[in-house]
Formats: C-alpha cells, structure tokens, sequence
C-alpha cells in the first residue's frame, strides 16, 4: 500500500521567503509527527498532532514555524522568513495511535540560500 | 529530559568483521527503535524492541534491550558492502507530557570495505 508521501521533495528559498512543506500520511493514521534532520544529526521532533488536533509543538523553534492538519489527514508544515539555520531535511512521520509504530515520508530537503 | 546517545559515531570495517553499535539512553522508556538510513533517504526500520531481555534478528544484523542499564546494542555480524548506511536508535519519549515523540540519537556512519 501507499507510504508517507512528501512534497516537494526539494526546496530552495532565498532567506526570507515563506516555505510550504506537504505531508501524506498513510491512509488511516490518527497520529502525525513532524521532525526536523539537520546534515549529520538525527532527526528532532518539531511537533505532534492527534488527527486534526497539535497536542504537542514544543519541539518547534521558532514562532516562524507553524503546522496544520485542519481536516486530519494531510498536514502542512509552513515556515516563514526563512534563515539559513532552516536549511535542514524536515520528515514527517504516521502511525495508528501515539503509542504505535512510526512510518517516515522520504523527507522535504530545505535548502536557504 | 530524555537523552540518546550512541556510539562510535563513525565507523570503518572491513568485509566479514563482526562490530557492536551502543545505544545508551537516560531516562526509562517503553520502546526501543532502531533504523537505517542511506544517503538522501528517509528512515527504514529495522527493530521494534520493547522489553527487558528483548532480541531480533534479522539477517546479519542482532538487536538487543537491556532496560536496566538504559542500554541497547545492534551486533553486525560478518559485514557486506551492502550494510554501508547511517543506524539510528531512538527512544520513545513517554513523560513530561510527551505525546510519544521518538528521540534519535546522533547515528552511526557504518561504512564496510572489501
């Protein structure tokens, strides 16, 4: 069946523009997690959502990142006035329920010029 | 606040060698994962692993659980190229009001050569 799908796959902003990053879960998932990888390190966790509701952002950096599930399914990870510092690979991530096994998206690489 | 860390961070093998990955972690968790990632692609996993004693198999790979000391092992036995990728555990983050959120430690660059 179909996986977490991502889009874009790539994105190249100029430092200060407003990015939009679209996740797929798989068809199904209540749970719905988005991290963030920068070159060399493993993934953080950005923020959490529990069908259409964030139950968790804590991991989120700044108040220029915003996410949303408005129907449940498909999120939006949006960034805005992009720095250099963003330019990491931002990975999405659904499951049956919190407590259930992961599934990853191949990943949105964001890089800020 | 939970930590993951692993080691070595890097390393080199040669083909049909026998290597152990650690995985240590700071604070009580329920579930243990670890994963595999090659260049430019997202994150497959290998191992669930969820209580005291645990161990899968799976090919040439070996992961173990002990809870007790908060430590996890992934045992590559007799290396192939083919192995060659980044490993990550990561520990799911059960308090503090923690909505299960996986925390990864840095990940080992396993490179084998012939």
């Amino acid at each position: 069946g179909a996986g977490v799908s991502q889009s874009p796959r790539y994105k190249v902003a100029k430092r200060g523009q407003d990015v939009a990053l679209r996740c797929d879960p798989i068809s199904g998932h209540v749970s719905l997690f988005w991290y963030q990888q920068a070159l060399g390190q493993g993934p953080e966790f950005l923020t959490y959502f529990q069908n259409e509701a964030q139950l968790d952002k804590s991991g989120l950096p700044s108040d220029r990142f915003f996410a949303e599930r408005p129907e449940g399914s498909v999120s939006t990870l949006k960034i805005q006035r992009t720095q250099q510092e963003d330019s990491a690979v931002y990975l999405c991530a659904s499951g049956r329920g919190w407590d259930y096994e992961q599934y990853f998206g191949p990943g949105t690489r964001l890089t800020v010029t | 606040e939970l930590k993951v860390e692993q080691n070595p961070l890097f390393l080199s093998m040669q083909e049909g060698k026998n290597y152990t990955i650690y995985c240590n972690y700071s604070t009580t968790s329920d579930r243990l994962y670890w994963y595999r990632q090659d260049p430019g692609k997202s994150l497959e996993s290998l191992f669930v692993l969820l209580s005291n004693g645990a161990v899968k198999q799976e090919g040439r790979l070996m992961a173990s659980l002990d809870t007790k000391a908060r430590l996890s092992t992934l045992h590559i036995t007799a290396a192939v190229h083919d192995l060659s990728a980044t490993y990550f555990c990561a520990v799911k983050d059960s308090y503090g009001g923690s909505q299960g959120n996986l925390i990864f430690g840095k990940g080992t660059k396993l490179s084998v050569k012939p």
